[in-house]
């Protein structure tokens, strides 16, 4: 039972362009949702975040989209960049179990030169 | 600055052989998580640790035993090996507030023969 859903296991962009890395989760009860970034042989690293009293967090590049209505987020990046290229992870976890962080499949971006 | 530390970076067992594998972290943290990486899997929740002796169950617990040692430490023992314990294991650490950012180490790549 897969409660949070990577459906796009690659994703790749010319550099410049808009990468758009889709997250869809089933359970009802998160409300906390998170992007990690993970380079080769490194441990994943946050990135951003987003509770479900917003629909949008923005930090630089880097912006989260939530739609709770169709249990649906998305990390936008303007513009991306090479070093852009890794695995981004979408996570979620709730109020009172926010020690179980429930993690998706991972989407591997490649931003070509 | 350190982070967090895992020990060893990768290692090779045969089918029955048993290890620890150690983790240590220095900001301080009071929860500490154990995951395992696989393909197409994701991170999944090995055992977790809210506070400095207490240790919970996360989503696939089964095969693996873990000690908070003390609040820097926390080992992930497999005491007896088996193929499908062949993975990448990653050790986090976050304050244990809520939100709950996560702090990884680089990670340790088993393999199980």
């Amino acid at each position: 039972d897969q409660q949070v859903k990577q459906n796009s296991p690659s994703l790749s962009v010319q550099e410049g362009r808009i990468s758009i890395l889709n997250c869809d989760y089933t359970n009802s009860m998160f409300d906390y949702f998170l992007w990690y970034k993970k380079y080769p042989a490194e441990g994943p690293t946050f990135l951003i975040s987003i509770s479900s009293i917003k629909d949008k967090n923005e930090d630089g590049r880097f912006t989260v989209f939530l739609n709770k209505s169709a249990k649906h987020l998305s990390l936008h990046i303007v513009p991306s960049q090479p070093g852009d290229s890794a695995v981004y992870f979408c996570a979620a976890t709730y109020s009172g179990g926010y020690q179980k962080v429930t993690f998706g499949t991972g989407t591997k971006l490649q931003v070509i030169p | 600055n350190a982070g967090v530390t895992q020990t060893p970076k990768f290692q090779v067992l045969k089918t029955g052989q048993s290890m620890t594998l150690q983790c240590a972290q220095d900001m301080n943290h009071n929860s500490m998580y154990w995951y395992r990486q696989d393909p197409g899997m994701g991170l999944r929740l090995i055992y977790y640790s809210a506070s400095e002796g207490t240790t919970d169950k996360g989503e696939v617990p089964n095969g693996y035993n873990v000690s908070r040692l003390n609040k820097r430490e926390f080992s992930l023992r497999l005491e007896s090996a088996a193929p499908s314990q062949t993975s990448v294991y990653f050790c986090a650490s976050s304050e244990g507030l809520e939100k709950n950012i996560q702090y990884f180490g680089a990670g340790t790549r088993l393999s199980v023969l």
